[in-house]
């Protein structure tokens, strides 16, 4: 079966460090996604990772290990307007689709 | 258009009645994805189409479900005889081959059937 799993709600403080994991159980694998997605709004795209390792990009970081079916997003220097929902998602490898399959996001509060 | 478009932004409908819900997505993109967002779920796949085709439609929940994308772009997501758990946000994507085939996301249809 398809399984992604993190955690529903988190809540950090304003200028603080915040790690979001995620773990996953997935028939195939091309791919691991994170979106940020404020109330009422589109997700929009933070990072892939494909291969093991981290990739940083500004104040976001991601990680990924395939072997242990783990991700993390790590945001740093936290702001308010970082209270929305982290989405993270795998890439189906399936020949016929590149289709995501989504956990059920995080939702992040940052508190002054 | 510089990202992907839906419309209506919401939709208000009584159950029994079809609707018809619409995405324009990124220029040049030949791939698009719709996927359902219900409350406290996460987003559900539901069909892929790479231009006029789609080869994947394993997500339709029934068959009242249907999609067609026409010229390669445009895309109408129907549903008949709406039901209340039909109840959800319907999104939009779409990517271009190559650089990851990252999706980017429309704003979204907000269907409500009473």
């Amino acid at each position: 079966g398809q399984n992604i799993d993190q955690p529903t709600e988190m809540t950090a403080t304003e200028g603080a460090i915040v790690q979001i994991n995620c773990t996953y159980q997935t028939s195939g694998f091309n791919g691991l996604f994170w979106y940020q997605q404020h109330a009422g709004e589109a997700p929009t795209f933070l990072s892939y990772n494909v291969l093991d390792g981290l990739e940083e990009k500004g104040r976001f970081s991601s990680f990924l290990s395939r072997s242990k079916g783990y991700s993390y997003l790590l945001l740093k220097e936290l702001q308010m307007k970082d209270s929305a929902s982290y989405l993270c998602a795998v890439r189906d490898d399936g020949g016929a689709t590149n289709k995501l399959i989504f956990g059920t996001g995080t939702l992040l509060a940052v508190q002054p | 258009g510089a990202g992907v478009s839906q419309s209506p932004s919401n939709k208000v409908t009584e159950k029994g009645k079809d609707v018809e819900l619409r995405c324009d997505p990124i220029s040049g993109h030949t791939a698009l994805y719709w996927y359902r967002q219900s409350l406290g779920q996460g987003l559900e796949f539901l069909i892929y189409f790479q231009g006029n085709s789609a080869p994947d439609k394993s997500g339709l929940p029934s068959d009242r479900f249907s999609a067609e994308r026409t010229g390669g772009s445009v895309s109408t997501l129907t549903i008949q005889r709406t039901q209340q758990e039909d109840s959800a946000v319907y999104l939009c994507a779409s990517s271009f081959p190559g650089g990851g085939e990252t999706q980017y996301f429309g704003p979204g249809t907000r269907l409500l059937v009473l």
